[in-house]
């Protein structure tokens, strides 16, 4: 079966500090991958998908950016971090398809505290 | 601009009671899926209606899909205290780019069952 991982699940980091969050897949090969943000009871912000290694989309530019080195790898990094990149952090997979009928499996996501 | 709206913000009810919760969006879909989110944890997939279905059933959920009112509704029949966690209507726009998929999210229903 398939399982996602993220890491780690609570982060807290000065401003200015850099990021790296890490997400992996296991049981599937080929998958869209994807970095969401969600802030305090608010719905998801898409920030960042991939449908390959070394193809990302960047949904809102800001002072993240994402890398895909491996098939079932995603990281989300920031050089400098902001107050404003406080938040929770999800990656998720879905099949690849030519169609839209495929669900997103999340991993538990990481709670960002930026101080 | 958020595609799907979740309509109540949120609702409590007592076990054993049903529960509604409505999506609107705004532009046509090619499928419109619903999502649960335990408190701090991720969404996980709960059910897929496509945009030629009217409705579908996933055990103790009930969906339904209006595309003339661009609304859908989710119904948890005989609440449990587990059914506690917060509810995602999401959309795949048909004006979405083909490139990977482009779920947009509504801000969520905060469930809570009282036993």
């Amino acid at each position: 079966s398939q399982t996602i991982h993220q890491w780690p699940a609570t982060l807290v980091q000065p401003v200015g500090s850099p990021l790296s969050l890490e997400c992996t897949v296991e049981g599937t090969s080929n998958p869209n991958l994807y970095w969401y943000r969600q802030a305090a009871g608010r719905g998801l912000q898409l920030l960042f998908y991939s449908v390959g290694i070394g193809q990302i989309s960047s949904e809102v530019p800001q002072n993240l950016s994402a890398s895909r080195p491996q098939d079932r790898q995603f990281i989300l990094s920031s050089k400098k971090l902001l107050l404003s990149d406080s938040g929770f952090y999800l990656c998720a997979w879905s099949v690849r398809t030519t169609g839209s009928n495929s669900p997103l499996h999340f991993g538990n996501g990481t709670r960002l505290t930026v101080t | 601009s958020q595609q799907g709206e979740e309509d109540p913000q949120a609702l409590s009810i007592q076990e054993g009671e049903n529960a509604t919760m409505n999506c609107s969006y705004k532009t046509s879909i090619n499928n419109l899926q619903w999502y649960r989110q335990n408190s701090g944890r991720g969404l996980v997939h709960l059910i897929l209606i496509r945009s030629n279905e009217r409705e579908k059933h996933s055990g103790r959920l009930r969906v339904t899909l209006d595309t003339s009112k661009k609304s859908s509704s989710l119904l948890i029949t005989a609440s449990r205290a587990a059914d506690t966690a917060s509810y995602f209507c999401a959309t795949d726009s048909r004006s979405g780019k083909n490139y990977g998929q482009n779920f947009v999210f509504g801000p969520g229903t905060r469930l809570s069952v009282l036993p």
